[in-house]
């Protein structure tokens, strides 16, 4: 069964450095997302991505963030400086393009010390 | 605007016993909703999903849910609870304005199972 797929599973950074965490989304699907699970809290919408360009992106979602799908499977979130509050673990989903349901990644657990 | 309500941060039950999640949910708009699964250090699974069909809907592991209008619930049911139950459970309604269709998150209810 074809499923979303994201690496680092772990990732620890240094505050300020860029981070970047990758996701392979199911390869039929159209819609791309990234959330975020703060330790001990809800799951956070940060971004949609659709043809090539972002549809929607939460308050949260900063000029420190970004996004990209560099080629026909990747899709990228980019946090330029990192900040102790990055801390989360982020989550890739993606969706098809009549489909209801997001299928979600494992996870990336991003540390910022 | 959407929104979930979870109304049990924790629910504790015994193997073999009822399980009830409970859930309501505020939309502007038809709502799609959804229950995910988060096992200890695992991913987020997709348990059931109502999208405008019929209102009980089955999903994995035994699991179903009620969409109820007049309530404004979806409430999480299991009539037997096993220990491979134990995990936390996220109600989840979708912004279906437009195609986005992001989801918007409840703050998720812990199910412990007791032997």
């Amino acid at each position: 069964e074809p499923e979303v797929t994201q690496t680092p599973s772990h990732q620890v950074t240094q505050m300020g450095q860029e981070v970047i965490l990758r996701c392979v989304p199911i390869s039929n699907h159209l819609y791309f997302y990234w959330y975020r699970q703060i330790l001990g809290q809800k799951v956070e919408f940060l971004v949609s991505f659709y043809n090539n360009e972002i549809s929607e992106k939460s308050e949260i979602f900063d000029d420190q963030f970004s996004v990209e799908r560099p080629d026909g499977s990747n899709f990228t979130l980019k946090i330029r400086s990192t900040k102790l509050e990055d801390s989360a673990m982020y989550f890739c989903a993606s969706r098809q393009d009549r489909g209801h349901e997001q299928y979600f990644g494992p996870g990336t657990r991003l540390t910022v010390t | 605007a959407q929104s979930v309500t979870q109304l049990d941060s924790h629910v504790s039950v015994s193997e073999g016993t009822p399980v009830l999640l409970r859930c309501n949910y505020s939309s502007s708009y038809s709502p799609s909703l959804f229950w995910y699964v988060q096992h200890p250090n695992k991913g987020l699974q997709l348990l059931l999903k109502y999208t405008s069909a019929a209102t009980l809907v089955k999903g994995i592991n035994g699991f179903e849910a009620e969409f109820k209008k007049s309530e404004t619930s979806f409430h999480l049911t299991k009539p037997s609870a096993h220990m491979s139950d134990a995990a936390e459970y996220f109600c989840v309604v979708s912004d279906n304005a437009g195609n986005n269709r992001k989801l918007i998150w409840g703050l998720g209810t812990s199910l412990a199972v007791n032997p």
